[in-house]
Protein backbone atom coordinates (compact mmCIF):
# COMPACT_ATOMS: atom_id res chain seq x y z
CA UNK A 1 0.00 0.00 0.00
CA UNK A 2 1.33 3.87 -0.85
CA UNK A 3 0.42 5.08 2.97
CA UNK A 4 -1.48 8.24 3.06
CA UNK A 5 -0.56 10.74 0.76
CA UNK A 6 -0.65 14.46 1.17
CA UNK A 7 -0.35 17.90 -0.83
CA UNK A 8 1.68 19.91 -1.30
CA UNK A 9 4.61 19.01 0.49
CA UNK A 10 5.11 22.52 0.85
CA UNK A 11 3.18 25.38 0.24
CA UNK A 12 4.36 29.22 0.45
CA UNK A 13 1.58 31.58 -0.16
CA UNK A 14 1.31 35.34 1.22
CA UNK A 15 -1.66 35.98 4.22
CA UNK A 16 -4.83 36.80 2.91
CA UNK A 17 -4.75 34.03 0.16
CA UNK A 18 -6.76 30.41 0.02
CA UNK A 19 -4.84 27.37 0.89
CA UNK A 20 -6.05 23.79 0.54
CA UNK A 21 -4.13 20.59 1.58
CA UNK A 22 -4.87 17.44 0.16
CA UNK A 23 -4.92 14.04 1.74
CA UNK A 24 -5.71 10.33 0.39
CA UNK A 25 -6.51 7.77 3.41
CA UNK A 26 -4.99 4.28 2.93
CA UNK A 27 -7.67 2.48 1.15
CA UNK A 28 -9.79 0.65 3.78
CA UNK A 29 -9.24 2.80 6.55
CA UNK A 30 -12.31 4.56 7.85
CA UNK A 31 -11.24 7.10 9.46
CA UNK A 32 -9.21 10.15 8.76
CA UNK A 33 -7.65 12.60 11.62
CA UNK A 34 -6.36 16.13 10.43
CA UNK A 35 -3.23 17.10 12.93
CA UNK A 36 -1.39 20.67 13.12
CA UNK A 37 2.17 20.87 13.87
CA UNK A 38 4.15 23.46 15.48
CA UNK A 39 7.07 24.21 17.98
CA UNK A 40 4.47 26.14 20.55
CA UNK A 41 1.54 24.04 20.43
CA UNK A 42 3.10 20.76 19.62
CA UNK A 43 0.81 18.45 17.73
CA UNK A 44 -2.79 19.39 17.58
CA UNK A 45 -6.14 17.29 16.49
CA UNK A 46 -7.74 19.40 14.28
CA UNK A 47 -11.00 17.07 13.36
CA UNK A 48 -11.93 13.70 12.36
CA UNK A 49 -13.54 11.92 10.53
CA UNK A 50 -15.55 8.43 10.56
CA UNK A 51 -16.90 6.79 7.11
CA UNK A 52 -16.73 10.17 6.01
CA UNK A 53 -18.80 12.04 8.30
CA UNK A 54 -16.93 14.90 10.84
CA UNK A 55 -16.93 13.14 13.68
CA UNK A 56 -15.12 15.84 16.35
CA UNK A 57 -14.04 19.73 15.14
CA UNK A 58 -13.68 21.17 18.25
CA UNK A 59 -10.12 21.56 17.34
CA UNK A 60 -10.96 23.62 13.92
CA UNK A 61 -9.12 27.19 15.31
CA UNK A 62 -11.74 29.27 14.11
CA UNK A 63 -14.32 29.75 10.77
CA UNK A 64 -11.17 30.12 8.52
CA UNK A 65 -10.71 26.74 8.50
CA UNK A 66 -12.97 24.08 6.53
CA UNK A 67 -12.60 20.49 6.29
CA UNK A 68 -14.38 18.34 4.40
CA UNK A 69 -14.28 14.40 2.98
CA UNK A 70 -16.55 13.93 0.33
CA UNK A 71 -15.84 9.99 -0.16
CA UNK A 72 -13.27 7.32 0.98
CA UNK A 73 -10.19 7.94 -0.73
CA UNK A 74 -10.12 11.90 -0.55
CA UNK A 75 -9.96 14.73 2.06
CA UNK A 76 -9.04 18.67 1.63
CA UNK A 77 -8.49 21.12 4.37
CA UNK A 78 -9.25 24.54 3.45
CA UNK A 79 -7.72 27.59 5.04
CA UNK A 80 -9.62 31.22 3.49
CA UNK A 81 -8.20 33.45 4.22
CA UNK A 82 -4.95 32.53 5.92
CA UNK A 83 -2.48 34.17 8.41
CA UNK A 84 0.97 34.17 9.38
CA UNK A 85 0.12 32.37 12.29
CA UNK A 86 -1.19 29.61 10.74
CA UNK A 87 2.35 28.76 9.71
CA UNK A 88 2.55 25.18 10.70
CA UNK A 89 3.26 21.62 9.42
CA UNK A 90 -0.14 19.87 8.52
CA UNK A 91 -0.84 16.13 9.23
CA UNK A 92 -3.38 13.95 7.82
CA UNK A 93 -3.47 10.67 9.01
CA UNK A 94 -6.05 7.45 8.76
CA UNK A 95 -6.85 4.15 11.11
CA UNK A 96 -8.75 1.04 10.25
CA UNK A 97 -10.65 0.83 13.19
CA UNK A 98 -10.49 3.40 15.22
CA UNK A 99 -8.14 2.28 17.97
CA UNK A 100 -5.28 4.69 17.71
CA UNK A 101 -2.91 2.92 15.66
CA UNK A 102 -2.65 5.98 13.09
CA UNK A 103 -0.95 5.82 9.84
CA UNK A 104 0.67 9.51 9.16
CA UNK A 105 1.45 11.08 5.67
CA UNK A 106 4.58 13.11 5.57
CA UNK A 107 2.85 15.98 6.42
CA UNK A 108 2.64 19.42 4.18
CA UNK A 109 4.47 22.48 5.22
CA UNK A 110 2.72 25.55 4.91
CA UNK A 111 4.04 29.55 5.46
CA UNK A 112 1.91 32.22 5.25
CA UNK A 113 4.24 35.53 4.54
CA UNK B 1 -10.46 16.09 29.59
CA UNK B 2 -8.50 13.52 28.85
CA UNK B 3 -4.66 14.05 28.79
CA UNK B 4 -0.75 13.07 28.43
CA UNK B 5 2.48 14.57 29.76
CA UNK B 6 5.86 13.85 28.49
CA UNK B 7 9.18 14.64 30.03
CA UNK B 8 10.58 17.83 28.39
CA UNK B 9 13.48 17.86 25.92
CA UNK B 10 15.76 17.94 24.49
CA UNK B 11 17.40 14.95 25.92
CA UNK B 12 20.77 14.43 24.76
CA UNK B 13 22.98 10.88 25.36
CA UNK B 14 25.85 9.21 24.22
CA UNK B 15 25.87 6.44 22.01
CA UNK B 16 25.21 3.25 24.47
CA UNK B 17 23.36 5.02 27.27
CA UNK B 18 20.24 3.57 29.25
CA UNK B 19 16.89 5.71 28.26
CA UNK B 20 13.94 7.03 29.72
CA UNK B 21 11.24 9.23 28.61
CA UNK B 22 8.97 10.06 31.15
CA UNK B 23 4.38 9.43 30.25
CA UNK B 24 1.75 9.95 32.49
CA UNK B 25 -1.91 10.44 31.58
CA UNK B 26 -4.92 10.95 32.94
CA UNK B 27 -8.23 9.61 31.35
CA UNK B 28 -11.63 8.66 32.67
CA UNK B 29 -12.13 5.69 30.72
CA UNK B 30 -9.83 2.76 29.82
CA UNK B 31 -7.83 4.15 27.21
CA UNK B 32 -5.08 1.87 24.77
CA UNK B 33 -1.63 3.77 25.28
CA UNK B 34 1.22 4.26 22.34
CA UNK B 35 4.98 5.72 21.70
CA UNK B 36 4.90 7.26 18.25
CA UNK B 37 8.39 8.11 17.04
CA UNK B 38 9.05 11.09 14.43
CA UNK B 39 12.38 10.79 11.89
CA UNK B 40 13.22 14.64 10.60
CA UNK B 41 11.09 15.50 8.08
CA UNK B 42 8.59 12.71 8.09
CA UNK B 43 5.23 12.39 9.64
CA UNK B 44 4.83 9.88 13.18
CA UNK B 45 5.20 6.42 13.20
CA UNK B 46 4.09 4.07 15.46
CA UNK B 47 6.46 2.42 18.01
CA UNK B 48 4.65 0.68 20.41
CA UNK B 49 1.47 -0.02 22.51
CA UNK B 50 -0.55 -1.23 25.02
CA UNK B 51 -3.91 -1.60 25.08
CA UNK B 52 -4.82 -2.92 28.93
CA UNK B 53 -2.89 -2.37 32.37
CA UNK B 54 0.66 -4.04 33.07
CA UNK B 55 0.62 -4.96 29.27
CA UNK B 56 3.85 -4.30 27.77
CA UNK B 57 4.88 -2.80 24.53
CA UNK B 58 7.96 -3.39 22.57
CA UNK B 59 9.78 -2.52 19.60
CA UNK B 60 13.07 -2.26 17.80
CA UNK B 61 14.79 -2.36 21.48
CA UNK B 62 11.93 -0.20 23.06
CA UNK B 63 9.78 -1.11 25.88
CA UNK B 64 6.80 0.25 28.03
CA UNK B 65 4.53 -1.00 30.15
CA UNK B 66 1.36 0.73 31.25
CA UNK B 67 0.79 1.24 34.87
CA UNK B 68 -2.79 1.85 35.67
CA UNK B 69 -1.89 2.35 39.33
CA UNK B 70 0.55 5.31 38.63
CA UNK B 71 -0.44 6.42 35.29
CA UNK B 72 2.26 6.11 33.21
CA UNK B 73 3.88 4.76 30.13
CA UNK B 74 7.32 5.18 30.84
CA UNK B 75 9.84 4.24 27.34
CA UNK B 76 13.11 2.77 28.01
CA UNK B 77 15.69 1.37 25.76
CA UNK B 78 18.71 0.03 27.24
CA UNK B 79 21.17 0.55 24.38
CA UNK B 80 20.63 3.67 22.29
CA UNK B 81 22.06 4.38 19.16
CA UNK B 82 22.63 7.66 17.25
CA UNK B 83 19.61 6.02 15.04
CA UNK B 84 17.38 6.63 17.51
CA UNK B 85 17.90 10.09 17.43
CA UNK B 86 14.10 11.46 16.65
CA UNK B 87 11.40 13.37 18.35
CA UNK B 88 9.34 10.91 20.79
CA UNK B 89 5.00 11.33 21.46
CA UNK B 90 3.28 9.67 24.21
CA UNK B 91 -0.54 9.12 23.20
CA UNK B 92 -3.75 7.45 24.54
CA UNK B 93 -6.33 6.60 22.94
CA UNK B 94 -9.84 5.95 24.92
CA UNK B 95 -12.63 4.43 22.45
CA UNK B 96 -15.46 6.15 24.45
CA UNK B 97 -13.70 9.15 22.73
CA UNK B 98 -14.50 7.88 18.99
CA UNK B 99 -10.86 6.35 19.23
CA UNK B 100 -9.20 9.54 17.95
CA UNK B 101 -5.88 10.00 19.61
CA UNK B 102 -4.68 12.58 22.21
CA UNK B 103 -0.65 13.54 22.13
CA UNK B 104 2.01 14.51 24.90
CA UNK B 105 3.87 17.79 23.52
CA UNK B 106 7.03 15.25 22.06
CA UNK B 107 10.15 14.59 23.76
CA UNK B 108 13.22 15.64 21.03
CA UNK B 109 16.00 12.58 21.51
CA UNK B 110 19.51 13.46 20.42
CA UNK B 111 22.25 10.34 20.68
CA UNK B 112 25.76 11.21 20.01
CA UNK B 113 28.53 8.90 18.93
Amino acid sequence: DAGVIQSPRHEVTEMGQEVTLRCKPISGHDYLFWYRQTMMRGLELLIYFNNNVPIDDSGMPEDRFSAKMPNASFSTLKIQPSEPRDSAVYFCASSGVGTGELFFGEGSRLTVL
Amino acid sequence: GDSVTQMEGPVTLSEEAFLTINCTYTATGYPSLFWYVQYPGEGLQLLLKATKADDKGSNKGFEATYRKETTSFHLEKGSVQVSDSAVYFCALSDYNQGGKLIFGQGTELSVKP
